[in-house]
Parts: C-alpha cells; structure tokens; sequence
C-alpha cells in the first residue's frame, strides 16, 4: 500500500523567511512519481510539480526548490524568503506507475503554511 | 482555455434528497476522477473513470455512484445524501497516458444537513 506523510500539520513563519514542508512516502513501486499541490484559501488546487522516481536531480522554480532523495523516501519542498502570498495548504502526493491502472493520488494530509507579515 | 467545472460550486441539502455534482472538462481526457477532502484526513479518492463507459470504485465508494457516458462529463451522484457526506468534492482529469499531473477542478462545498 502506498503512504504519503506529512508530519507537519500547521508552520507559522514571518515574511522572508524560508520554510521547508516535510514530505516522506512509502511505496513498493518502482517507479512512481511524486507531486505537490498548493491550496490556497480560495479552495482550488494548484498543481507545483512532479517528479519521477527515477531522476533524483533537485529541482529549483524561482523561490521554490524541491528535495528529492530516494534513500530516505523523502520529497521536501523548500520556499524561499517567503511571502504572505504564500500562505496556503500544501500537499505531497505519490502516485504508481502508469499503464491500464488508476492513477489514483495518494495523498498526505497537507500542511498549513501562514505567513505572517 | 483548458478547465475542469465542476457545478454547483456550493450547495446546502438535506437528508435523503438526491443531488448530483456535474464535472465537465474540455480537455479529451480519458481519465477521471472524483476526490473528497476532510479536514485532517487529506483527499480521498471516491470513483474513477479510465475512459466512457468504464469506472471503478477508489477509496470511499459508499454512498456515491458516478456515470461515463461521454468523455467530457463525468458527474457524481449522492441518491441518499446523509450528514458524513459533508465535504469538499474535487473532480480530476488528465490524458490517458504517460505520467502527467491531474487537472483538478476547483471543487464543490456540499453541506448536508
């Protein structure tokens, strides 16, 4: 069975601080891929990124950067110098492999970001 | 401009009086999805849909029935809604093949009372 955890149930920080969201998956697959998902208080999810299992080069989007590392199944999401804009839900997903299957997300409970100004 | 719509984006009912969610998407996506998100429990996956015709329980089945009779449409169907019904609906897209991310729609506030 697949597992997405997210230790971190709410962060408070202070503009332009950086703050890293915890992401740590169980998954028997192979290959899989993994995502993050914004939430802002409007409600609409918003897609960040995903990432194979198989490439494990960091990845770095403006003020974001994401963590990837196999050996301790973790997939950290870094925002840096934050900003009130910020202020959101995040959540990490996992999803297996593709091909005839559900491609269903398997979600964490999400972490609740408020940025403070 | 690609979307997934989901209709009505908020809705207060009663016990027992049938509602349907509709979810449209403009994409020809073969695969969807509905979700439902609880407060401390993230999103559950609820029924899915590889392409018309074919869908599939997820995680939390009971109490919804969803239908696929065109490849845009996808709605989910409450017949008796009850109290634990209550949630943030979340319908979902995305093409049939490779590992692309799923569209979300921006979800359905259903309140039962």
């Amino acid at each position: 069975a697949q597992k997405v955890t997210q230790a971190q149930t709410e962060i408070s920080v202070v503009e332009k601080e950086d703050v890293t969201l915890d992401c740590v998956y169980e998954t028997r697959d192979t290959t899989y891929y993994l995502f993050w998902y914004k939430q802002p208080p409007s409600g609409e999810l918003v897609f960040l990124i995903r990432r194979n299992s198989f490439d494990e080069q960091n990845e770095i989007s403006g003020r974001y950067s994401w963590n990837f590392q196999k050996s301790t199944s973790s997939f950290n999401f870094t925002i840096t110098a934050s900003q009130v804009v910020d202020s959101a839900v995040y959540f990490c997903a996992l999803r297996g492999p593709s091909g005839g299957s559900n491609y269903k997300l398997t979600f964490g409970k999400g972490t609740l970001l408020t940025v403070n100004p | 401009e690609a979307q997934v719509t989901q209709n009505p984006r908020y809705l207060i009912t009663v016990t027992g009086k049938k509602l349907t969610v509709t979810c449209s998407q403009n994409m020809n996506h073969e695969y969807m999805s509905w979700y439902r998100q609880d407060p401390g429990l993230g999103l559950r996956q609820i029924y899915y849909s590889m392409n018309v015709e074919v869908t599939d329980k997820g995680d939390v089945p009971e109490g919804y029935k969803v239908s696929r009779k065109e490849k845009r449409n996808f709605p989910l169907i409450l017949e008796s809604p009850s109290p634990n019904q209550t949630s943030l609906y979340f319908c979902a897209s995305r093409r049939g093949q490779g590992p692309g991310e799923l569209f979300f729609g921006e979800g359905s506030r259903l309140t039962v009372l």
